[in-house]
């Protein structure tokens, strides 16, 4: 099984810079994603790690330390649409063959003015 | 580009009806899934396919069936619906195989049970 961890909520100001950390532990691992989900819609993909180290995504980055089963997401500069919950999703090869995704149970990230 | 299209947004049953969810994908994605996302859970993955003939199940398949008779679709059935079934149901549909291929998710379908 696989089991991720990511804090429940988070509050931020905007214009400013929030980091939220994901933990997971599984076996089979084949990339870490982070989604973005706004109240009432569909997930949206924001990131792609499966090696160590940084990537960046104009004010988005994610980093990836595949040997501590640790990941973060760096939101830059702020802004009050950034209000939304953001998921972490490991994915991961199961026995039967595919790479399933699983998701943590998100961060609902509030924005303040 | 329609992506992935989920039919119906919206859904009231009564217990021990059944209904079928769609989902369609015009993206030729040889993998789809459905999750159900409930508060305080998160996306829990339902039943899963990596192509035409193929389905398997995810970490919540009771009550649940899925059929995957052509690439584009991957219809999810409740047999006789529970109030317990009550949730947002996503599809998402990718291409299989190794990368970051991302998951696109349809725009959901609420659900309630009564």
């Amino acid at each position: 099984g696989q089991n991720i961890d990511q804090p429940t909520e988070m509050t931020a100001t905007e214009g400013a810079i929030v980091q939220i950390n994901c933990t997971y532990q599984t076996s089979g691992f084949n990339g870490l994603f982070w989604y973005q989900q706004h109240a009432g819609e569909a997930p949206t993909f924001l990131s792609y790690n499966v090696l160590d180290g940084l990537e960046e995504k104009g004010r988005f980055s994610s980093f990836l330390s595949r040997s501590k089963g640790y990941s973060y997401l760096l939101l830059k500069e702020l802004q009050m649409k950034d209000s939304a919950s953001y998921l972490c999703a490991v994915r991961a090869y199961s026995g039967g063959g595919a790479d399933g995704l699983t998701f943590g149970k998100g961060t609902h990230l509030i924005i303040q003015p | 580009n329609a992506g992935v299209t989920q039919t119906p947004k919206f859904q009231v049953l009564k217990t021990g009806q059944s209904m079928t969810l769609q989902c369609a994908q015009d993206m030729n994605h040889e993998y789809m899934s459905w999750y159900r996302q409930d508060p305080g859970m998160g996306l829990r993955l339902i039943h899963y396919s990596v192509g035409a003939g193929i389905t398997d199940q995810g970490e919540v398949p009771n009550g649940y069936n899925v059929s995957r008779s052509t690439t584009e679709d991957f219809p999810l059935r409740l047999l006789s619906a529970a109030p317990s079934q009550t949730s947002v149901y996503f599809c998402a549909s990718r291409t299989q195989g190794t990368g970051g291929t991302e998951a696109f998710f349809g725009q959901g379908t609420r659900l309630t049970v009564v």
